[in-house]
């Protein structure tokens, strides 16, 4: 079985502070990792995946297979980032790729 | 055309409708998702089709039913609904649905069943 949970239903800063979105996955294989975004009345989209390790509006994420986390970070919020945040977890099976989302935490930066 | 495309944006139902979702991409995307998403709740996955072939189905009731005619399209037909069943249906495509690709989403069509 697999499980990504994401601990902080809501997380609020203030513009320019540094944040972290905590993601936790439990998967039994080699992991693909992801940070999906859901602005307001938009679609979900990619934010950023481990295999690239790019930084991507300043967020960044490092897969710590130790830890078995896979934590979303910026060092300057802004308020254009409040969103939904989703760290989802891909498992390639016998049947193909299924994504498996975490819960998600909404992002509120405050002026 | 590199969107996921869903109509209708918007559906109302009642319980005896038969009505359909369609989505559409055009991104040579072979694997194609439909999602269910409640309000304030991550993505549901309810099937997956790889290479126009159904390929998951998470317990899905049989009220839904997928339909992949090419590669570029996808429906859920909708028959029988339950108010609970009311929520944002969303597709998703990726290139091929055996690698790391990633998911592109369409907007979603928001079903309200009565």
């Amino acid at each position: 079985a697999q499980r990504v949970t994401q601990p902080e239903k809501l997380l609020s800063v203030f513009k320019g502070a540094p944040v972290e979105l905590k993601c936790n996955y439990s998967y039994s294989g080699s992991p693909e990792l992801f940070w999906y975004v859901q602005y307001s009345r938009q679609r979900l989209q990619l934010l950023l995946r481990h295999i690239s390790r790019e930084s991507i509006k300043g967020f960044t994420a490092d897969l710590n297979k130790g830890e078995t986390s896979f934590h979303l970070k910026k060092p300057f919020a802004q308020e254009e980032d409040s969103a939904m945040y989703y760290c989802a977890l891909s498992e390639l099976g016998n049947y193909g790729q299924n994504f498996v989302f975490g819960p998600g935490t909404r992002l509120s930066v405050l002026p | 055309d590199t969107e996921v495309t869903q109509t209708p944006k918007h559906l109302v139902m009642g319980m005896t409708n038969k009505k359909s979702l369609k989505c559409e991409q055009h991104m040579g995307h072979r694997a194609m998702y439909w999602y269910k998403q409640k309000a304030k709740k991550p993505p549901e996955l309810m099937f997956v089709y790889s290479y126009e072939k159904l390929s998951i189905n998470e317990s899905v009731p049989s009220r839904f039913s997928p339909e992949c005619p090419n590669s570029s399209l996808l429906n859920l037909h909708l028959h029988a609904l339950q108010p609970e069943d009311s929520a944002l249906y969303l597709c998703a495509s990726s290139p091929d649905g055996t690698g790391t690709g990633e998911l592109f989403f369409g907007e979603g069509s928001r079903l309200t069943v009565l």
